[in-house]
């Protein structure tokens, strides 16, 4: 059974830092590609970051471009995203997932997603 | 980046009935949408991809039509376990894949 679970979310004040992992089992993690997505209180869902399977290709959303750091430790089954500089506004329950493939290889969707890590940010 | 807009935002409706949501993007992004649920403090669970193909494990239910710009889920009888909030998802526009705003779809 494919299962991803988040951890090391919890208060923060503004301008601090703070790093979530996602621990993943029931599948051969270092052959997918990952994604933090998150959900802000009473909104809906904001794609935040991407991670190659290898670890070599990074993106960021511009909102946390420059403040926030995705990397993977496969030897692990384990996915992170470290958070600089935290504001307000990224007040939010994270997710990883999951990148699902179509049965040409190309991707389709975020197949699988764990239940998410609150992170706030006040003082 | 790729606007997608569904519409309605909320969606009042009874058990039994036949609804559908609307997902359109601001550019063509061929068949390269999914569609999620998502109940209260849970993850969002995959229904539909490639526009039209049921995940496995979905009831028949639920089923997805569209390409280009303009995309549809109909659920063809509502169950009270369906009733949630919908999203739609592009993966056209490598990485960043957008979401929609989501439907709230509520139990009249």
């Amino acid at each position: 059974e494919v299962q991803l679970v988040e951890s090391g979310g919890g208060l923060v004040q503004p301008g601090g830092s703070l790093t979530l992992s996602c621990a993943a089992s029931g599948f051969d993690f270092s052959d997918y590609e990952m994604n933090w997505v998150r959900q802000a209180p009473g909104k809906g869902l904001e794609w935040v970051s991407y991670i190659s399977s290898r670890g070599t290709n990074m993106y960021y959303a511009e909102s946390v471009k420059g403040r926030f750091s995705i990397f993977r430790d496969n030897a692990k089954h384990s996915l992170y995203l470290q958070m600089n500089s935290l504001r307000a506004e990224d007040t939010a329950v994270y997710h990883c997932a999951r990148v699902g493939y179509d049965s040409g290889g190309y991707t389709s969707s975020f197949d699988y997603w764990g239940q998410g890590a609150l992170v706030t940010v006040s003082s | 980046d790729i606007q997608l807009t569904q519409s309605p935002s909320f969606l009042s409706a009874s058990v039994g009935d036949r609804v559908t949501i609307t997902c359109r993007a601001s550019q063509g992004i061929s068949s390269y949408l999914a569609w999620y649920q998502q109940k209260p403090g849970k993850a969002p669970k995959l229904l539909i991809y490639a526009a039209s193909t049921l995940q496995s494990g979905v009831p028949s239910r639920f089923s997805g039509s569209g390409s280009g710009t303009e995309f549809t889920l109909t659920i063809s009888s509502l169950q009270p376990e369906d009733f949630a909030t919908y999203y739609c998802q592009q993966l056209n526009s490598f990485p960043r894949y957008t979401f929609g705003q989501g439907t709230k779809l509520e139990i009249k």
